[in-house]
C-alpha cells in the first residue's frame, strides 16, 4: 500500500514570510495529491490539489509542486497571515481498483504576528 | 445545505460499552468515509462506502463496523469499546468513489473510552 511521510510536524513563521511543507510518497503509481487545512475544532478542508501530469499549481498565495521522479510534493504558502495558522495534511491517492487517500501525519503551522 | 453532520459532538464511554457514531450528508454524494485522527498519526481510514449498499475496510478497521443502508447515512459502530479507540472521528463524503475527488469532512466526534 501507499505510505506518505510529512515534514515538519510543527512550523513557526513570522507573518509575511513563506512556509513550506514537504511530503514524500512510496508508490510511484500514485497520481493525485491533495492538501487539506484543518482549523481548530473543525474538519479538514481541501485547499489545493495536483495531479501527476502537472508539475506545479498555484492558487493566489498557495502553490503545490510535484517531483514524480523523487516521489515528493510540497505546499508553499507565501505572504503568510495569522489566519493561515492551522494543521495541514498532505495526501496521496494510489491508482488502481481499490483507491483510497493515504494522509500524512500533519503539520501544525503557526504564523506569528 | 448543511453538508455533513456528525453526532454526538463528544462522548465519554466506559470500556466494553457499545457506541454508534452517526453521520449524515445532504449532498447526495456516492462515497462516504470514516477516519480517526490521533496526534502524530494524521488521518487513518477506518471504513469506506463507494455507494449505498456496499462497504469496504480501510487501514484500521478492527473493532469497528459500518453500514450504508441509504445514500445519506453512514453510521460507525464500536461493538465493545476499548481505551485505544479514544480518538477524534471524522466522517467524510465525495461525489466520486475511489477517484481524484474532493472529500468533504464533518466537524468530528471526540470520543473518550475509559
Amino acid at each position: 500500500g501507499e505510505n506518505v511521510e510529512q515534514h515538519p510536524s510543527t512550523l513557526s513563521v513570522q507573518e509575511g514570510d513563506s512556509a513550506v511543507i514537504k511530503c514524500t510518497y512510496s508508490d510511484s503509481a500514485s497520481n493525485y495529491f491533495p492538501w487539506y487545512k484543518q482549523e481548530l475544532g473543525k474538519g479538514p478542508q481541501l485547499i489545493i490539489d495536483i495531479r501527476s501530469n502537472v508539475g506545479e499549481k498555484k492558487d493566489q498565495r498557495i502553490a503545490v509542486t510535484l517531483n514524480k521522479t523523487a516521489k515528493h510534493f510540497s505546499l508553499h504558502i507565501t505572504e503568510t497571515q495569522p489566519e493561515d495558522s492551522a494543521v495541514y495534511f498532505c495526501a496521496a491517492l494510489l491508482s488502481g481498483s481499490a483507491r483510497q487517500l493515504t494522509f500524512g501525519s500533519g503539520t501544525q503551522l503557526t504564523v506569528l504576528p | 445545505i448543511a453538508g455533513i453532520t456528525q453526532a454526538p459532538t463528544s462522548q465519554i464511554l466506559a470500556a466494553g460499552r457499545r457506541m454508534t457514531l452517526r453521520c449524515t450528508q445532504d449532498m447526495r454524494h456516492n462515497a462516504m468515509y470514516w477516519y480517526r485522527q490521533d496526534l502524530g498519526l494524521g488521518l487513518r481510514l477506518i471504513h469506506y462506502s463507494n455507494t449505498a449498499g456496499t462497504t469496504g475496510k480501510g487501514e484500521v478497521p478492527d473493532g469497528y463496523s459500518v453500514s450504508r443502508a441509504n445514500t445519506d447515512d453512514f453510521p460507525l459502530t464500536l461493538a465493545s469499546a476499548v481505551p485505544s479507540q479514544t480518538s477524534v472521528y471524522f466522517c467524510a463524503s465525495s461525489v466520486l468513489a475511489g477517484g481524484p475527488d474532493t472529500q468533504y469532512f464533518g466537524p468530528g466526534t471526540r470520543l473518550t473510552v475509559l
